[in-house]
């Protein structure tokens, strides 16, 4: 088993739809959780940072992270044909590194 | 611009032959990754390198090594190259040698072997 799980889509959605994508982790010891964002032919970028349990929002982005399920997930509202993009989940902790999902295919139809 | 900077873009090499990456860190970036990225496998960790010295092992092949010079600069060295190492070679930096507050990614190297 993977110790970051991710189901890679693809997902193909209408401009203006609700995103929800998800991961599940299996490390109890990951304390860090990340999303990102990585457009055709380029780097990975740092789109939400989670440390442990609870929610962060970012404009049209919201981070969930549920430790008792070991469940991560990133919600985009009001999609845009620019989110179109490899989304990325990566959890760690402290002595571990950054381990990553092989990442979901989001297409927003205008 | 993330401020990591991979040379070259793009590299075509046969079997059997060697090449070398280069990656140079944000500013003040002490720490720098390498990873490998390919469709069937992900992102993979390579090897990790803070302020010159080797800080963790991922996956790295014995074929392939890597080293942080004084200038923080950092080469990856893909030797005796076979087909399934062409991949995308993604370089990331990061202030500490924790990756708390996760890594900036360079554009990488797309790699193929033929």
């Amino acid at each position: 088993q993977k110790e970051v799980e991710q189901d890679p889509g693809p997902l193909s959605v209408p401009e203006g739809a609700i995103v929800s994508l998800n991961c599940t982790y299996s490390n109890s010891a990951f304390q860090y959780f990340m999303w990102y964002r990585q457009y055709s032919r380029k780097g990975p970028e740092l789109l939400m940072y989670t440390y442990s349990s609870g929610n962060k929002e970012d404009g049209r982005f919201t981070a969930q992270v549920d430790k008792s399920s070991k469940y991560i997930s990133l919600f985009i509202r009001d999609s845009q044909p620019s989110d179109s993009a490899t989304y990325l989940c990566a959890s760690g902790g402290s002595n571990y590194k950054l381990t990553f999902g092989k990442g979901t295919l989001l297409t927003v139809n205008p | 611009d993330s401020g990591v900077t991979q040379t070259p873009k793009h590299l075509i090499t046969a079997t059997g032959q060697r090449v070398t990456l280069r990656c140079s860190p944000r500013s003040g970036d002490l720490s720098v990754y390498w990873y490998q990225q390919s469709l069937d496998q992900g992102l993979q960790f390579l090897i990790q390198y803070y302020n010159g010295e080797e800080r963790a092992k991922g996956n790295i092949l014995e074929r392939f090594s890597a080293q942080q010079f004084p200038d923080l600069h950092s080469e990856l060295n893909l030797s005796s190259l076979e087909l399934g190492d062409s991949a995308l070679y993604f370089c990331a930096s990061s202030v500490g040698h924790r990756e708390n507050y996760g890594y900036t990614f360079g554009s990488g190297t797309r790699l193929t072997v033929v």
